[in-house]
């Protein structure tokens, strides 16, 4: 069983619309959680770090459930420059455990 | 915030040499440095994570005396590709942890190596 399972989409949607992305985790005792984004050839890039009481960055949203080891992205009001793949990362001791990444495609 | 930064950008080579990709932190000290590796639209694929000071710890599949790793400083880092081959070509990221920060990683802007 993989370590962090991300649904790799594609997920095209419409300029101006709500997105949503989950990513589950396997082992409890994972500890720290991460959204990165990568565009097309270029290297990832932190997007926002994830914490149990949920944290919002403009029009980003991210959620930490513990009891049910998943954590989400939520992108309000898409641009154009959203598109990109999303990237879950936990952490485990020393571990960092990547997800394959969803690819999100807004469309004008 | 902080900066790695990964050296060279774009490497083309014949078949058969050797190519050193450096890693390096700039505005913190990594103990830990990881490189990886990703095929055109698949996922990163850790390679290995790069301790100061001590032997890189290598995940399965990947050939240690084919990828070389050096760890000489707490902001250096170096993946060398021994008698590199076609099939070695890809795009490779090295990132580091920013232990005083919650354990973030920050990754370098990659290198794009092609083997003809």
């Amino acid at each position: 069983r993989k370590e962090v399972e991300q649904d790799p989409g594609p997920f095209n949607v419409p300029e101006g619309a709500t997105v949503a992305f989950n990513c589950t985790y396997s082992n409890s005792a994972s500890q720290s959680f991460f959204w990165y984004r990568q565009d097309c050839r270029k290297e990832p890039k932190l997007l926002m770090s994830v914490y149990s009481s949920g944290n919002e960055d403009g029009r980003f949203t991210a959620q930490l459930n513990r009891a049910s080891q998943y954590i989400s992205l939520l992108i309000r009001d898409s641009k154009l420059s959203d598109s990109a793949t999303y990237l879950c990362v936990v952490t485990l001791g020393n571990q960092f455990y990547f997800g394959t990444g969803t690819s999100l495609t807004v469309i004008p | 915030g902080a900066v790695v930064s990964q050296h060279p950008s774009r490497v083309i080579c014949k078949s058969g040499t050797s190519v050193k990709i450096e890693c390096r932190s700039l505005d913190f000290q990594a103990t830990t440095m990881f490189w990886y590796r990703q095929f055109p639209k698949q996922s990163l694929m850790l390679m290995a994570t790069s301790n100061e000071g001590s032997k890189a710890t290598y995940e399965q599949g990947v050939e240690k005396d084919k990828f070389l790793i050096n760890h000489a400083s707490l902001t250096l880092s170096t993946l060398t590709v021994t008698s590199a081959h076609p099939e070695d070509s890809s795009f490779y990221i090295c990132s580091a942890r920013d232990s005083s920060v919650g354990n973030i990683q920050y990754f370098g802007a990659g290198t794009r190596l092609s083997v003809l």
